[in-house]
């Protein structure tokens, strides 16, 4: 059974560090794993997909890396702002063909850039 | 280009009642999904329609809850009678085909008193 961690459960940093999100995951037998962003009281915004053959992704700020083998992925976010403030969540597809192809989603990282 | 909408977006209803969420994904998404996220803990799988049918329905956590999704487009999941531990956060998400970046709706806040 699948089961995805995130650390640390918190994060508080000031404006315009860089900074790294992490996730791990127990079966390494996935197909891609997707970073989201939520805002408060908002829904899931899908922030970049990286498919099991791929060791990393880029939008912007954000670079997401994934070491399959090891279970591990990273969110990176350069120079932070007050904005980022939200909870990241990772969440990853099994690419058995008898695991369904549901997301199963880490307890996400609750970040506040301060200004 | 619409996203993922969800109806409502709060519901406080009472314990044995009755309480029908819908979701329309984004226009010629044949996956459509329900997650929830209960008090304190991780986001849940509950089911996988592919246009109308039921594709995993792995996570229903008791026959209390039914989805439906009739002709393929939007979707409903039906709580009858609501819990108090069915209060949560109920997402719905869609993707173009099953192993593609799902697309999240802005969820359900449910509230059982």
């Amino acid at each position: 059974k699948q089961e995805v961690t995130q650390i640390p459960a918190a994060l508080s940093v000031p404006e315009g560090e860089n900074l790294v999100l992490n996730c791990s995951f127990t079966d390494s037998a996935i197909y891609n794993l997707q970073w989201f962003r939520q805002d408060p009281g908002k829904g899931l915004t899908s922030l970049l997909l990286i498919q099991s053959s791929q060791r990393e992704q880029t939008s912007g700020r954000l670079n997401a890396s994934l070491d399959k083998s090891s279970g591990r992925s990273t969110l990176y976010i350069a120079a932070s702002q007050p904005g980022d403030s939200a909870t990241y969540l990772c969440a990853v597809r099994p690419s058995h063909n008898n695991a369904g192809n549901m997301l199963t989603f880490g307890g996400g990282t609750r970040l506040m850039v301060k200004p | 280009e619409a996203g993922v909408t969800q109806f409502p977006s709060h519901s406080v209803i009472e314990k044995g009642q009755t309480v029908t969420l819908r979701c329309d994904p984004i226009s010629g998404h044949d996956n459509l999904y329900w997650y929830r996220r209960v008090m304190g803990k991780e986001i849940k799988f509950l089911l996988h329609f592919v246009k109308e049918s039921k594709q995993d329905e792995s996570g229903m956590p008791n026959n209390r809850f039914l989805a439906e999704r009739t002709g393929g487009t939007y979707s409903t999941l039906k709580v009858q009678p609501a819990e108090l531990e069915d209060s949560g956060v109920y997402f719905c998400a869609s993707s173009l085909q099953g192993l593609t970046e799902a697309f999240f709706g802005q969820g359900t806040r449910l509230t059982v008193v």
